[in-house]
């Protein structure tokens, strides 16, 4: 069955320090792969996506991931969070087909100072 | 300028009450979606709406009727509210099978 892991329920980490999210998938083929943040009472906003091609991707915020192909994986990496980064992330897989997001169960980042 | 806008933002209501939540994009988009985030934050997609055309509609009870009068709104009808129901319902927008962007969301309350 088609799924979407992110291991890791919730994190803490301090100010400045690095920080990594998990994300895993299980699907026949590359599906396009997304992650969103979601803060405190807000929408979605998109970091990044991965199509194709190079499989590090940069996004927004200072957050970058890596696709690896060979472990099915897809993780979010940021050098050093700030506090503003608390929030809630989520990976996202859709097929090569009309857009069918399949969310996993997301990550609570907190920031301690 | 708001690229994808719901409202209402909060709904509280009573149960077996009939509610209706609207969506508008203006990104020129074709294709508009409707997502439940549940009280764990999981996001499941409801339905999906190309060109006015349903094209994607998961296993959501009939009490749930989308309603697309242009490319540029989805609206989400729920008639008979339940508990169950109450939940935070985004609506994104795409072109194609392109980035999907998000709405702030709609928060339901069924007392």
């Amino acid at each position: 069955a088609q799924s979407v892991t992110q291991p890791d329920i919730h994190i803490t980490v301090s100010e400045g320090a690095s920080l990594e999210l998990r994300c895993n998938y299980s699907y026949g083929a590359t599906p396009y792969l997304f992650w969103y943040v979601q803060s405190p009472g807000q929408g979605l906003q998109l970091l990044l996506k991965y199509f194709s091609g190079d499989t590090l991707v940069q996004g927004i915020k200072g957050f970058e991931a890596e696709f690896k192909r060979s472990q099915s994986s897809f993780n979010l990496r940021k050098p050093s969070v700030h506090w503003s980064d608390a929030a809630e992330y989520f990976c996202a897989v859709a097929p090569d087909s009309w857009g069918k997001l399949q969310f996993g169960a997301g990550t609570q980042v907190v920031v301690t100072p | 300028d708001t690229a994808v806008s719901q409202t209402p933002k909060y709904l509280v209501t009573q149960m077996g009450n009939d509610k209706s939540i609207k969506c508008e994009q203006n990104l020129g988009h074709d294709t508009m979606y409707w997502y439940k985030q549940d009280s764990k934050k999981f996001l499941k997609i409801m339905f999906s709406y190309n060109n006015k055309e349903l094209i994607i509609n998961e296993t959501v009870p009939n009490r749930f009727s989308p309603k697309s009068p242009d490319k540029a709104h989805l609206n989400l009808h729920i008639n008979s509210l339940e508990l169950g129901d109450s939940a935070v319902y985004f609506c994104a927008s795409s072109q194609s099978s392109d980035t999907q962007y998000f709405g702030p969301g709609t928060r339901l309350t069924v007392l």
